[in-house]
């Protein structure tokens, strides 16, 4: 059974760059997108991009321009980066599976990461 | 940008049935995802391609979709089913992921 374990720096300063990275392990790597999705406190989820195994991305048009999302296929591990961050970028981060029988243009996700928490504060 | 409506609350009482209502533009072409969240932990995914279930999820959870909106039923809900209830699409463009603002249901 496929298992998401995530981690990164919890604690930033604004304009810094938020940095997280997911592994994956018991399952196969290739033949699905690997996505991120964050959740403010008290607030709902937001999808903040995915990639799949040969690093083909698709990012979440309100954060593209600070959104990195990459992939080492050697490692079974994908990675987030998301640069000059403000407090409005504190929130819990999950790294998660997408799957569906039409993916990639629709699906959903079936696995998620234990996430982690991360705060923006001076 | 791409947007789908919840109503930001539910109230039943146990034993009722919960219908939750999900809005959007591209769901008669894309499937709809519900994911139920109980405070402090990760979602867990409930429905999946509008009307499927995943192992392990009881049998009072069903999903359906007609148009564009897509509905959450609980069957019989039960006080264990108090949590926030998202759904979760695709865009037209087939890039573009989104989730509902969430349901909060309410068991009492």
């Amino acid at each position: 059974q496929v298992q998401l374990q995530q981690w990164g720096a919890g604690l930033l300063e604004p304009s810094e760059t938020l940095s997280l990275t997911c592994a994956v392990y018991g399952g196969s790597f290739s033949g699905y997108y690997w996505s991120w999705i964050r959740q403010p406190p008290g607030k709902g989820l937001e999808w903040i991009g995915e990639i799949n195994h040969s690093g083909s991305t698709n990012y979440n048009p309100s954060l593209k321009s600070r959104v990195t999302i990459s992939v080492d296929t050697s490692k079974n591990q994908f990675s987030l980066k998301l640069n000059s961050v403000t407090a409005a970028d504190t929130a819990v981060y999950y790294c998660a599976r997408e799957t569906g029988t039409k993916a990639p243009f629709d699906q959903g996700v079936d696995v998620w990461g234990q996430g982690t928490t991360v705060t923006v504060s001076s | 940008s791409y947007e789908l409506t919840q109503p930001p609350s539910v109230s039943v009482s146990p034993g009722q049935t919960a219908r939750i209502t999900c809005s959007g533009d591209a769901l008669p072409q894309k499937y709809a995802y519900w994911y139920q969240q109980k405070s402090g932990q990760a979602p867990v995914l409930v429905i999946y391609e509008d009307n499927k279930r995943p192992s392990g999820i009881p049998e009072r959870f069903s999903g359906s979709s007609s148009g564009t909106v897509a509905t959450l039923t609980i069957n019989g809900a039960q006080v264990e089913d108090e949590a926030d209830y998202y759904c979760y699409s695709t865009d037209s463009s087939g890039d573009h992921r989104v989730f509902g603002p969430g349901t909060k249901v309410t068991v009492l």
